[in-house]
């Protein structure tokens, strides 16, 4: 069956340091991948597409690899601070369809 | 520009009950989209409408229907509410000139059936 994965365990890491995020899927062939974070009590908000034939995006601190091989995406946040804390969301996307098939999201806390 | 806007903010309804979630959007975006999010699944696409007066099936349709009359509203109603659906329900719209462009959500509704 189709599935995407993502830490369901909450990410604690210190300010300063890289937080790397995964996000795994099996049985899709997706043509884009989507990076959302949402704060409690707010709805998602966008971050970063990458295409299929992407390797690697990066906006200021944030940066996503997706390997269409080994069927991941990892998202990285540099100098991480407090204020990153967060619950970070993936989202697939095939060709040919409209819509996007999120997976559970990964909380991440940034200590100071 | 508001945005996506969504009423109410929170409901409580009694199993049988029946309402309708409002979303609202003032970018001229083409798609529109409705979720709810329960922990530990995610977000779960309900419906969606590539267009007014268009509509679609989602992941988890089964309770719901939607209509899209204006192009900048899209509808949720449950005919009659089950426990089963208490939940936040996101709405989100995105532009149509690709598909697979980003989703702009809305603040989310919190309901409760009892």
């Amino acid at each position: 069956s189709q599935k995407i994965e993502q830490n369901s365990e909450a990410l604690n890491i210190q300010e300063g340091k890289t937080a790397t995020l995964t996000c795994n899927y099996t049985n899709y062939s997706p043509a884009y991948l989507q990076w959302y974070r949402q704060d409690p009590g707010r709805g998602p908000v966008f971050l970063l597409l990458i295409r299929e034939n992407e390797k690697e995006k990066r906006k200021e601190r944030l940066k996503v690899t997706f390997d269409t091989t080994l069927k991941q995406s990892l998202f990285h946040i540099t100098a991480s601070q407090p204020a990153d804390s967060a619950t970070y969301l993936c989202a697939l996307h095939t060709s040919g369809t409209y819509k996007y098939i999120f997976g559970t999201g990964t909380r991440l806390k940034v200590l100071a | 520009n508001a945005g996506v806007t969504q009423t109410p903010k929170f409901r409580v309804l009694k199993t049988g009950q029946s309402m309708t979630l409002l979303c609202a959007q003032d970018m001229n975006h083409e798609y529109m989209y409705w979720y709810r999010q329960d922990p530990g699944m995610g977000l779960r696409l309900i419906h969606y409408s590539v267009g007014e007066g268009t509509t679609a099936k989602g992941e988890v349709p089964d309770g719901y229907n939607v209509s899209r009359l204006k192009k900048q509203n899209f509808l949720l109603g449950l005919e009659s509410a089950a426990p089963s659906q208490t939940s936040v329900y996101f709405c989100a719209s995105s532009n149509g000139l690709a598909n697979y462009n980003e989703q702009f959500f809305g603040p989310g509704t919190r309901l409760t059936v009892l």
